[in-house]
């Protein structure tokens, strides 16, 4: 199996635009995670997935930020209107269970000017 | 909030070296992971220790788990250069999902 798949690797976009990150967790897997990475947070869960379904959006930021999951191979987390303070690595990460290991993917670091 | 301390913050270590971090958490849990981040990457999967077991290794990586004082080591032996990462321990803070701490920095010098 490839493992997780993030795209792009690396964004670099203005304030104010739409950014799409976008995830195709291990097939097989039931669970998916969005993190977001930051020297001065650390890494934080923002949303969680189970069988597709959204479990618990709490860590989302603000309503700039949104996350889909059409299907088991493919999710999609959106920030619209972007803004400097969204700079970060955000992590895809794939399980079986719940509370089993979790396979991150390399990550895509957004850079928001 | 991070249910997982990890303690020092960062390590320097000589080639060869064993080094030993920890992780301390707060609430009851039915497993700790450990997982390390080489700069740049996604964070990788290196062990897993149940509620119920005090030891386990894995190649040159040793875990220990004390549920009394709700702390964890990890232990690198005869350290290398390719072990220079961040290291995070992950706790079962809830039903469904896993807490992560602020990690240990490890510098494996030549």
């Amino acid at each position: 199996d490839a493992g997780v798949i993030q795209s792009p690797r690396h964004e670099v976009t203005e304030m104010g635009q739409e950014v799409t990150l976008r995830c195709k967790p291990i097939s097989g897997h039931n669970s998916l995670f969005w993190y977001r990475q930051t020297m001065m947070r650390g890494l934080e869960l923002l949303i969680y997935f189970n069988n597709n379904v959204p479990i618990d959006d709490s860590g989302m930021p603000e309503d700039r930020f949104s996350a889909k999951m059409p299907n088991a191979s493919f999710s999609t987390l959106k920030i619209q209107p972007s803004e400097p303070r969204d700079s970060a690595v955000y992590f895809c990460a794939s399980s079986f269970g719940t509370q089993d290991t979790q396979y991150f993917g390399p990550g895509t670091r957004l850079t928001v000017l | 909030s991070q249910q997982g301390e990890e303690d020092p913050q960062a390590l320097s270590i000589q080639e060869g070296e064993n080094a030993t971090m920890n992780c301390s958490y707060k609430t009851s849990i039915n497993n700790l992971q450990w997982y390390r981040q080489n700069s740049g990457r996604g964070l990788v999967h290196l062990i897993l220790i149940r509620s119920n077991e005090r030891e386990k290794h894995s190649g040159r990586l040793r875990v220990t788990l004390d549920t009394s004082k709700k702390s964890s080591s990890l232990l690198i032996t005869a350290s290398r250069a390719a072990d220079t990462a961040s290291y995070f321990c992950a706790t079962d803070a809830s039903d469904y999902k896993l807490s992560f701490g602020a990690g240990t920095t490890v510098t494996v010098r030549a």
